[in-house]
């Protein structure tokens, strides 16, 4: 299995500050044909199921605010809130689709400070 | 825009089989590989395994000798089974979608979770 380890397991900014989090993988998740990493970040609140933030690595998705970026190749990636919001709190996953069985980071609780 | 929602009892005894199932609206079951993924309270996310039209299915290998993904394409829903449940297997247990063909993609659509609780 591929393993996925996301650090820091929570962070606190302050509303207006940037939050970074690091997903590192056990192995490659660039998959050399196509030059894609096959990574997606989720965004989950309380009671609710994850939302997809970014996708291939540092693709956004469809209606997610452009203060949410992703980075990173092959082993390590980085999602970034720059701009904190306060509907930003979230724990955040990252999660490996290069091969099966698709894996996920332990995720991230982020918090306003 | 496709929505999915999961359904089943949320109450299961230890040794017997939990059966969930997730209705697809808004878009076919056709051409997708529809996922089973469960979450224990205050933890991560486990893949559980996915099923696709075709019949190509794959399962975490973790869980591989006693789950077991069927879709019923003409109501356009898919089920899942596990079998032999303990206290371990209580989690929120979501369907969802992975977007693209290949099986080789992110999930873009989740149902909203079913808690199923194992307790006698």
């Amino acid at each position: 299995d591929i393993v996925m380890t996301q650090s820091p397991e929570s962070l606190a900014v302050s509303l207006g500050e940037r939050a970074t989090i690091n997903c590192k993988s056990s192995q490659s998740i660039l998959y050399g044909s196509n030059n894609k990493n096959y990574l997606a970040w989720y965004q989950q609140k309380p009671g609710q199921p994850p939302k997809v933030v970014i996708h291939w690595a540092s693709t956004r998705e469809s209606g997610v605010p452009d203060r949410f970026s992703g980075s990173g190749s092959g082993t390590d990636f980085t999602l970034t809130i720059t701009s904190l919001q306060a509907e930003d709190v979230a724990v955040y996953y990252c999660q490996q689709y290069y091969a099966t069985p698709y894996t996920f980071g332990q995720g991230t609780k982020l918090d306003i400070q | 825009q496709v929505q999915l929602q999961d359904s089943g009892p949320g109450l299961v005894k230890p040794s017997e089989t939990l059966s969930l199932t997730c209705t697809v609206s808004g878009g076919s079951i056709f051409g997708y590989y529809w996922n089973w993924i469960r979450q224990p309270p205050g933890k991560g996310l486990e893949w559980i395994g996915y099923m696709h039209h075709t019949g190509n299915t794959d399962y975490n290998p973790s869980l591989r000798s006693r789950v077991a993904i069927l879709l019923d394409t003409s109501n356009n829903q898919f089920s899942l089974t596990l079998t032999s449940v303990t206290a371990a297997d209580t989690a929120v247990y979501y369907c969802a979608r992975v977007t693209g063909e290949s099986g080789y993609s992110y999930f873009d659509s989740w149902g909203q979770g079913t808690l199923v609780t194992v307790s006698s």
